[in-house]
């Protein structure tokens, strides 16, 4: 079984740039959390979707946006990029309903550069 | 909404000895709490987890207690082993939302 998937892995942008970031969940996989990851900050709560909708959401602004598509594929947005906003930014996947275990499975993450 | 304090930041073991990390959570509706390890370079994950209604979990050289009055729970590995060095994190888990500690850089010193 494939596991969880990011693109890009690593991307640079200027101040200012929008960038967006595609995950997409083990397969069966309905939930899909991301996560900003700084040193010093651990791993910061963003956003949960599941079936298209989201259902939790983070403390972050609002230049961070999310959605997911009927195939449980996610994608996040950062607009007007900031110096800040430089991170890992990891996508987890977990299982629903009968299948559910609480446990998350991570992809490797995408690395945004802001210059 | 939750918060959850994990300390210490680092910690440096000699092979062999024990570790232990501790967290603290603020949300008593939380029910669940992992821990994930995180490799250097690598994706985190889960290596233990405890849910409410129990409070001591062991796999093999690690366990994790939990005390729900105080709102603490802590990650032991015994007999640390060189690939034992990573980032370690906990988290815990109302009904919302899963938040994490800072985490713990764990080396393990041959």
């Amino acid at each position: 079984k494939a596991g969880v998937t990011q693109t890009p892995r690593y991307l640079i942008k200027t101040r200012g740039q929008q960038v967006t970031l595609s995950c997409s969940p083990i397969s069966g996989h309905r939930s899909v959390s991301w996560y900003q990851q700084t040193p010093g900050q651990g791993l910061q709560f963003l956003f949960e979707y599941f079936s298209e909708t989201q259902r939790n959401k983070g403390n972050f602004p609002g230049r961070f946006s999310g959605r997911q598509f009927s195939n449980s594929r996610s994608e996040m947005n950062v607009s007007t990029l900031e110096l800040g906003d430089s991170a890992l930014y990891l996508c987890a996947s977990s299982a629903t309903g009968e299948r559910r275990t609480g446990e998350l499975f991570f992809g490797e993450g995408s690395r945004l550069t802001v210059l | 909404g939750e918060n959850v304090e994990q300390h210490p930041s680092t910690l440096s073991v000699q092979e062999g000895d024990s570790a232990v990390i501790k967290c603290t959570y603020s949300d008593s509706a939380s029910n669940y709490f992992p821990w994930y390890k995180q490799e250097l370079g690598k994706r985190p994950q889960l290596i233990i987890d405890i849910r409410s209604n129990v409070g001591e979990k062991k796999d093999q050289r690690i366990a994790v207690t939990l005390n729900k009055t105080a709102k603490h729970f802590s990650l032991h590995i015994t007999e640390t082993q060189p690939e034992d060095s990573a980032v370690y994190f906990c988290a815990a888990k109302n009904d919302y939302k899963l938040s994490f500690g800072a985490g713990t850089t764990v080396t393990v010193r041959a």
